[in-house]
């Protein structure tokens, strides 16, 4: 059964702080590997997929990427912002649409 | 992306009642899912909702507690039945493209069961 890990649970960064987000999954078997961004009672915004094959992704100001022979992925965010703060999560993909998600990160940025 | 959307976004409801959430696509799709987040907790799969078909529920999760509806490829159904206390949470629908198998979310809806 698949897990996935996030560390570290919560994060506080100064505004235009670069940083490293860490995701760990137990079963290198996966399709896909999907970073979505939850603000506060609210829904989940698709960030960044990255298919099994593919190294990294980038979007604006953010990197994911994947290393599945060790089962991690990261996400970088470049010069953080205030608007960046939210709960970060990661969610490894199999074949099937299964999504298993890690718990989180939920990032502040202090202006 | 397809805009999904959701109603009810927030409820409360009184022990023992049901809750009807309604998820929109504004295009088709061919594969929906329900997930639950508990507080403090990330998303756990409840179901697929299969169009034409009974939706396939995931383990720990069943149809008599939580029914789902599938008429077409723009909208489906969750009902929480006989709610508890154990049941507030935030449900989120979601749908699935053929594109890498990548999965988008509505809103979610924010359930408080008294």
């Amino acid at each position: 059964k698949q897990e996935v890990t996030q560390i570290p649970a919560a994060l506080s960064v100064p505004e235009g702080e670069n940083l490293v987000l860490n995701c760990s999954f137990t079963d290198s078997a996966i399709y896909n590997l999907q970073w979505f961004r939850q603000d506060p009672g609210k829904g989940l915004t698709s960030l960044l997929l990255i298919q099994s094959s593919q190294r990294e992704q980038t979007s604006g100001r953010l990197n994911a990427s994947l290393d599945k022979s060790s089962g991690r992925s990261t996400l970088y965010i470049a010069a953080s912002q205030p608007g960046d703060s939210a709960t970060y999560l990661c969610a490894a993909g199999a074949g099937s649409y299964q999504l298993t998600f890690g718990k989180g990160t939920k990032l502040s940025v202090i202006p | 992306s397809a805009v999904i959307s959701q109603k009810p976004s927030r409820d409360i409801c009184q022990r023992g009642t049901s809750l009807t959430i309604q998820c929109q696509v504004d295009s088709q799709v061919t594969m929906m899912f329900w997930y639950r987040q508990q507080p403090g907790q990330s998303l756990t799969l409840i179901a697929t909702a299969n169009q034409g078909s009974e939706a396939t529920y995931e383990s720990g999760f069943v149809i008599d507690k939580f029914p789902i509806s599938r008429p077409n490829l723009t909208f489906s159904t969750l009902t929480v039945s006989n709610m508890s206390p154990e049941d507030s949470s935030i449900y989120l629908c979601s749908y699935g493209t053929s594109v890498y198998n990548e999965q988008f979310f509505g809103p979610g809806t924010r359930l408080t069961v008294l």
